[in-house]
């Protein structure tokens, strides 16, 4: 059974620092690993996908790279400020979910970036 | 407007009640997704929805949940004799197709059950 875990739980760093969320996953069976942002009371907004053949994407501020192998992913996040607080979920698509998006997420890390 | 919209934002009922909650895919989204988040955890996926196809139930956690969509249009979750257990943020996810296109979310409806 896949199962995706995120370290730390919550953050919290001045702005300017550069930091690093990690995510883990048991089964490297997968599609593509994706993380999203999630503010207090909203959806989730996706902000990067890496498909299982690919070693990194960048977006911005932002990077966030594979390791298939060993089920590892990080999100890299240059120069926070406090528009960056908010959680940051990681998800896998299992290779065997029937072909589709059946995404199976990690528990979060909370983010606080305070000036 | 050009996002997935969920309905009501907020619900607050009591033990033993139905509730019913909406959700209005991206026009032309062939793939529905429902999501339950549980207070401090990651996403559980519930039910998945794929144009006419027969829906993919195997997330739903008891028979007091069901739900439905109309052609490729407007879902509706349904949970029948809620218990506190059930109370989380329902969130409601659509994509072009299910071939692992990224999804796009609804705000979500925050259930409370007293």
């Amino acid at each position: 059974k896949q199962e995706v875990t995120q370290i730390p739980a919550a953050l919290s760093v001045p702005e300017g620092e550069n930091l690093v969320l990690n995510c883990s996953f048991t089964d490297s069976a997968i599609y593509n690993l994706q993380w999203f942002r999630q503010d207090p009371g909203k959806g989730l907004t996706s902000l990067l996908l890496i498909q299982s053949s690919q070693r990194e994407q960048t977006s911005g501020r932002l990077n966030a790279s594979l390791d298939k192998s060993s089920g590892r992913s990080t999100l890299y996040i240059a120069a926070s400020q406090p528009g960056d607080s908010a959680t940051y979920l990681c998800a896998v698509t299992p290779m065997f979910s029937g072909g589709y998006n059946k995404l199976i997420f990690g528990a979060g890390t909370r983010l606080a970036v305070h000036p | 407007g050009a996002g997935v919209s969920q309905s009501p934002s907020n619900k607050v009922t009591e033990k033993g009640k139905d509730v019913e909650l909406r959700c209005d895919p991206i026009s032309g989204h062939t793939a529905l997704y429902w999501y339950r988040q549980r207070l401090g955890q990651g996403l559980e996926f519930l039910i998945y929805f794929q144009g006419n196809s027969a829906p993919d139930k195997s997330g739903l956690p008891s028979d007091r949940f069901s739900a439905e969509r109309t052609g490729e249009s407007v879902s509706t979750l349904t949970i029948q004799r809620t218990q506190q257990e059930d109370s989380a943020v329902y969130l409601c996810a659509s994509s072009w197709d299910g071939k692992r296109q990224p999804q796009h979310f609804g705000d979500g409806t925050r259930l409370s059950i007293l």
